[in-house]
């Protein structure tokens, strides 16, 4: 079955990019569209973009600016790049799988990865 | 942006009742729309999509339905791993997909 997982640096500093990858094992990559998720702290969940296999993507206008997402497939990975980070970027990272195009809700999760903007 | 507002915040129910939960969309969305389990420290699960379609896996006692701006997700007889956060989402209208602020069903 398909599993996501996410990897990257759980502490980042004010002003700095937050780099996050997440690689898919137990399917491919391809025909599907992939997206990142974030959840401060005891808050509820922020869509903040997605991919497609192919490389178009689409993001939340409010963070639109500072986003870039990227697709490798021949490592069956996506990751995300978010410059400029604050306080207010402390979250829990999650990757997701989009259902099918028709239904864009997410079906397989991964586990989340705490990221902390801190000095 | 199509706002989601979920309510009540929190829902206290006794195991074997009834849950039932709303959201509710600033304009219409059709059925484009999707609920989440989510129990603390997990990744969120996916419910229902298309407003009353059960994702693979999910029992039957988790049902949804309403289209245009008012959604309900009902639970009908709860069980002791039904309490959690409950999101739901819209996909009708995007950039953003969005969702709303979630609904705590905790034990009464």
């Amino acid at each position: 079955q398909v599993q996501l997982q996410e990897s990257g640096p759980g502490l980042v500093k004010p002003s700095e990019t937050l780099s996050l990858t997440c690689t898919v094992s137990g399917g491919s990559i391809s025909n599907y569209y992939w997206s990142w998720i974030r959840q401060p702290p005891g808050k509820g969940l922020e869509w903040i973009g997605y991919i497609y296999y192919t490389g178009s993507t689409n993001y939340n206008p409010s963070l639109k600016s500072r986003v870039t997402i990227s697709v490798d497939t021949s490592k069956n990975q996506f990751s995300l790049k978010l410059r400029s980070v604050t306080a207010a970027d402390t979250a829990v990272y999650h990757c997701a799988r989009v259902i099918t195009d028709a239904a864009h809700v997410f079906d397989i999760w991964g586990q989340g990865t705490m990221v902390t903007v801190s000095s | 942006e199509i706002v989601m507002t979920q309510s009540p915040a929190t829902l206290s129910v006794s195991p074997g009742e009834r849950a039932t939960l709303f959201c509710r969309a600033s304009q219409s969305i059709s059925s484009n729309l999707g609920w989440y389990q989510q129990k603390p420290g997990q990744a969120p699960r996916l419910l229902i999509y298309g407003a009353s379609t059960r994702a693979t896996g999910i029992p039957a006692r988790f049902s949804g339905s309403g289209s245009g701006t008012e959604f309900t997700l009902t639970i009908s007889s709860l069980q002791s791993e039904d309490f959690a956060v409950y999101y739901c989402q819209q996909y009708h209208n995007w950039p953003p997909w969005t969702f709303g602020q979630g609904t705590k069903v905790e034990i009464k």
